[in-house]
């Protein structure tokens, strides 16, 4: 059970570069959420998907794009990179109701120069 | 609007010493309350949580009262060790349009020396 796992760990990319940040689960979790993390600022939502072929918004989603083919994967898209894209990324599961806990990956720090 | 409010970092302290770190929340209707504990280099996990008022949630020697008459929710631990030393994240967990909507503090770092 290798829980929620995310590749690559480390990017960098020039502006304007389009990329995927993979994210996959093996808990069978109906919920998969993807945040950014800068500093000051906590962990922002930026899209979330309750189940295959559903996806939303969070609160950050401009220059971001998703899809959810399957229960285990959850992709990001950066369509055209910008430095204020600049963050560590985290992937995130659940089950999805209010009480459950949020099972994070390890992360992947993105620089764009 | 649904927010969290903890106290800002670094909190420094020596081995043995006595922790608490505050946590203050606005919701609309009844959310659940997390802490969540991130390491150097590594992501979220999850410290401890209470789902309804008076709920006490520990782990690790870590614990927290969801207090709904203050809307807190603080963390403590009676003696802290070097190990301890991280990022502290306090949230809470709402319903919101049939999603799971968590909303997090701006988190607090805990550094414990020897």
């Amino acid at each position: 059970n290798a829980g929620v796992t995310q590749t690559p760990k480390f990017q960098v990319l020039k502006t304007g570069q389009s990329m995927t940040l993979q994210c996959a689960q093996d808990m069978n979790h109906e919920y998969m959420s993807w945040y950014r993390q800068d500093p000051g600022m906590g962990l922002r939502l930026i899209h979330y998907s309750v189940g295959a072929g559903i996806t939303d918004q969070g609160e950050v989603p401009n220059g971001y794009n998703v899809s959810r083919s399957t229960t285990e994967d959850f992709p990001l898209r950066l369509l055209s990179a910008a430095p204020s894209q600049t963050s560590v990324y985290f992937c995130a599961s659940s089950f999805g109701s209010h009480t459950d806990t949020q099972y994070f990956g390890p992360g992947t720090r993105l620089t764009v120069l | 609007g649904n927010s969290v409010t903890q106290m800002e970092g670094p909190v420094t302290l020596s081995e043995e010493a006595f922790l608490t770190i505050n946590c203050t929340y606005t919701a609309t209707g009844y959310p659940s309350l997390f802490w969540y504990v991130q390491y150097p280099g590594e992501g979220l996990q999850l410290l401890l949580k209470a789902t309804k008022a008076d709920d006490k949630g520990s782990n690790k020697g870590f614990e927290a009262t969801y207090r709904k008459e203050t809307t807190s929710f603080h963390l403590e631990k009676g003696s802290v060790q070097v190990s301890d030393s991280a990022v502290y994240f306090c949230a809470l967990s709402l319903m919101n349009t049939g999603f799971q909507k968590l909303v997090f503090g701006t988190g607090t770092r805990l550094l414990v020396s020897p």
